[in-house]
């Protein structure tokens, strides 16, 4: 069964640091990672999408993917505590519709 | 502006009950797909489709089936529900895999389902 870990948390940062979140997947065919926000009592809404190696950066946010090493990660700048919320990794497998989830990393920014 | 609509946010069925989660979206999306969520298990994928009429399974597929006759709408039935089918259902749909925006998943709601 193809995997997509994360450190379930919590997480705690402060007000206007940086919050990093980290997520590893099994399947090295997987074409395209995905994070999701997602508040309580909410559905996930996306809020970054990486296809390539390297860094992408949209606002406050930056996600960084790395291939060779299985790993996708989330930078978030100047954290508020409107960032407080779970934080879903999702990869695509490759060849078909499917994405696979991780567990999700609970963040609380203390104001 | 909703776009991905669950017809029930909360249900409660009993054991045996047969359970129909509706799920329709109008964004023209070939992509369909019935997740639930439990805490400390993240979302787990039961059943997707890609086109009209078309099922695939997904990780836990058992104890549940799929309809899909129109594009916009795709069912989840659970034939005799157990207790062990508590949880929360969240409907989602994409385009496909090839050009911008693939495979962006817009969530409903959810719908809260609790089985006595």
């Amino acid at each position: 069964q193809k995997e997509v870990e994360q450190n379930s948390g919590p997480l705690s940062v402060p007000e206007g640091a940086i919050a990093s979140l980290n997520c590893t997947y099994s399947d090295r065919g997987s074409q395209s990672f995905f994070w999701y926000r997602q508040y309580s009592g909410k559905s996930p809404e996306l809020i970054m999408s990486i296809y390539s190696n390297g860094d992408k950066e949209d606002g406050r946010f930056t996600a960084q993917l790395n291939k060779a090493s299985q790993y996708v990660s989330l930078l978030i700048r100047d954290s508020q505590p409107s960032d407080s919320a779970t934080y879903l990794c999702a990869v695509r497998d490759f060849g078909n519709e499917k994405l696979t989830f991780g567990t999700g990393t609970r963040l609380t920014i203390i104001p | 502006d909703v776009k991905v609509t669950q017809s029930s946010r909360y249900l409660v069925k009993r054991t045996g009950e047969k359970v129909f989660l509706e799920c329709v979206q109008d964004m023209d999306h070939e992509n369909m797909f019935w997740y639930r969520q439990d805490p400390g298990l993240g979302l787990r994928l039961i059943y997707f489709s890609y086109d009209v009429k078309m099922k695939e399974k997904g990780d836990i597929p058992e104890g549940y089936s799929v309809s899909r006759e129109k594009k916009e709408r795709f069912s989840l039935i659970l034939e005799s529900a157990s207790t062990n089918q508590t949880s929360m259902y969240l409907c989602a749909s994409s385009f496909p895999r090839v050009g911008s925006g693939a495979n962006v998943l817009t969530f409903g709601a959810g719908s809260r389902l609790t089985v006595l």
